[in-house]
């Protein structure tokens, strides 16, 4: 079993939907939980950053952790072209992990005018 | 220059050569990190610095020699690679490699070996 499962997809949606990306885990052990968002042949950049259970906002972004049920999600609002990407899930356990992240294998999202 | 530089963006090689891969941040961190990113498959860590002294090697095969000299830059030396190390290498960079740190990721080095 992967320790991060996240569906490839890919996704397509129109401009102006509201887009819900998941990822699921399998270590209760991870406590930190990230969005990242990879543009065509560019490094991934950090987009949402969430420290246990709860809800983080930041514009058009929410993401979510559910630690009972090891499930995470980003939700985009209004979404727009320059939001196709992929979008990778990532989680770390803390401690000792030093910058080990565990990532999803990512999410293409395309969003069409 | 801000963030993290990677150099050379595309590398072609074959099997017999050595080359090296580059990688610079100019954020002021003090750790540094080698992920490989393959086709269909998620970012997999490589190797961990911090302060200059490698802390982690996910097992990676003796083929892939990393240096860092100083805590801005990092290079990945390669020689007698194979066809299946050919990959997306990225380097990252954080403030520290403590718990739950934020990476930031250069663009990658898109490296084919034939």
């Amino acid at each position: 079993q992967k320790e991060v499962e996240q569906d490839p997809g890919p996704l397509s949606v129109p401009e102006g939907a509201i887009v819900s990306l998941n990822c699921t885990y399998s270590n209760s052990a991870f406590q930190y939980f990230m969005w990242y968002r990879q543009y065509s042949r560019k490094g991934p950049e950090l987009l949402m950053y969430t420290y246990s259970s709860g809800n983080k906002e930041d514009g058009r972004f929410t993401a979510q952790v559910d630690k009972s049920s090891k499930y995470i999600s980003l939700f985009i609002r209004d979404s727009q072209p320059s939001d196709s990407a992929t979008y990778l899930c990532a989680v770390n356990a803390g401690g000792t992990s030093y910058g080990k992240l565990t990532f999803g294998q990512g999410t293409i999202l395309t969003v069409h005018p | 220059e801000t963030g993290v530089t990677q150099t050379p963006r595309h590398l072609v090689m074959g099997m017999t050569n050595k080359k090296s891969l580059k990688c610079e941040q100019h954020l002021g961190h003090n750790a540094m990190y080698w992920y490989k990113q393959s086709a269909k498959k998620p970012l997999e860590l490589m190797f961990v610095y911090n302060f200059k002294e490698q802390t982690e090697n996910n097992s990676v095969p003796s083929r892939f020699s990393p240096e860092c000299p100083n805590s801005s830059h990092l290079f990945l030396h390669l020689h007698t690679l194979q066809p299946e190390d050919s990959a997306l290498y990225l380097c990252a960079s954080s403030q520290d490699p403590g718990p739950g740190e934020k990476l930031f990721f250069g663009s990658g080095t898109q490296l084919s070996v034939l």
